[in-house]
């Protein structure tokens, strides 16, 4: 079990630019997540899925996008990047969102800057 | 609307000694409340949990108890190491979406 992976790493664009995050689970967990992390401020959701097919916004959505076509993958699509979008993004998946005691399992994150 | 304060850091003790991070919350209903930990460099991985008032999760030597009565899941360790230094977040989630409501995060720093 890979667990839960995101791809880049690490990604520098300049303001204007679009990219898409990428996220994948394979343990076929059903709620899947994103955060974004900034210095002070915890980590704060930006939208997330409750299975394929279904996607809703969390805290800050604003400029971003989601779709989920599969169980496995949720990525997240900055259409036109923005220096506030500079931060840290962290993807998270769960079994059964129905249960609000269930863990969830972060990815390693990818870090964004954005000139 | 539901919400999570913990104790600003960063906390710098002595390896062996004894730890606390605060965290109180506010929330409708009957969250379930979460420590996560982020090593440097990494993902949130979970420390603990607990799902209903009184219970005390405990992991690697940390526990926390769920106090319905302050609304507290205040984070303990006796005795601390170097490799405990890290990001410790509470968190909390209630209903029936998955969402999590984070803490800001208190650095922890174990000197030798």
């Amino acid at each position: 079990n890979a667990g839960v992976t995101q791809t880049p790493k690490f990604q520098v664009l300049k303001t204007g630019q679009s990219m898409t995050l990428q996220c994948a689970q394979d343990m076929n967990h059903e709620y899947m997540s994103w955060y974004r992390q900034d210095p002070g401020m915890g980590l704060r959701l930006i939208h997330y899925s409750v299975g394929a097919g279904i996607t809703d916004q969390g805290e800050v959505p604003n400029g971003y996008n989601v779709s989920r076509s599969t169980t496995e993958d949720f990525p997240l699509r900055l259409l036109s990047a923005a220096p506030s979008q500079t931060s840290v993004y962290f993807c998270a998946s769960s079994q059964d969102v129905a249960r609000s005691r269930e863990t969830q399992y972060f990815g390693p994150g990818t870090r964004l800057l954005v000139l | 609307g539901n919400s999570v304060t913990q104790m600003e850091g960063p906390v710098t003790l002595s390896e062996e000694a004894f730890l606390t991070i605060n965290c109180t919350y506010t929330a409708t209903g009957y969250p379930s409340l979460f420590w996560y930990v982020q090593y440097p460099g990494e993902g949130l991985q979970l420390l603990l949990k607990a799902t209903k008032a009184d219970d005390k999760g405990s992991n690697k030597g940390f526990e926390a108890t769920y106090r319905k009565e302050t609304t507290s899941f205040h984070l303990e360790k006796g005795s601390v190491q170097v490799s405990d230094s890290a990001v410790y977040f509470c968190a909390l989630s209630a209903g029936n979406t998955g969402k999590l409501i984070f803490g800001q995060g208190t650095t922890l720093q174990v000197k030798p």
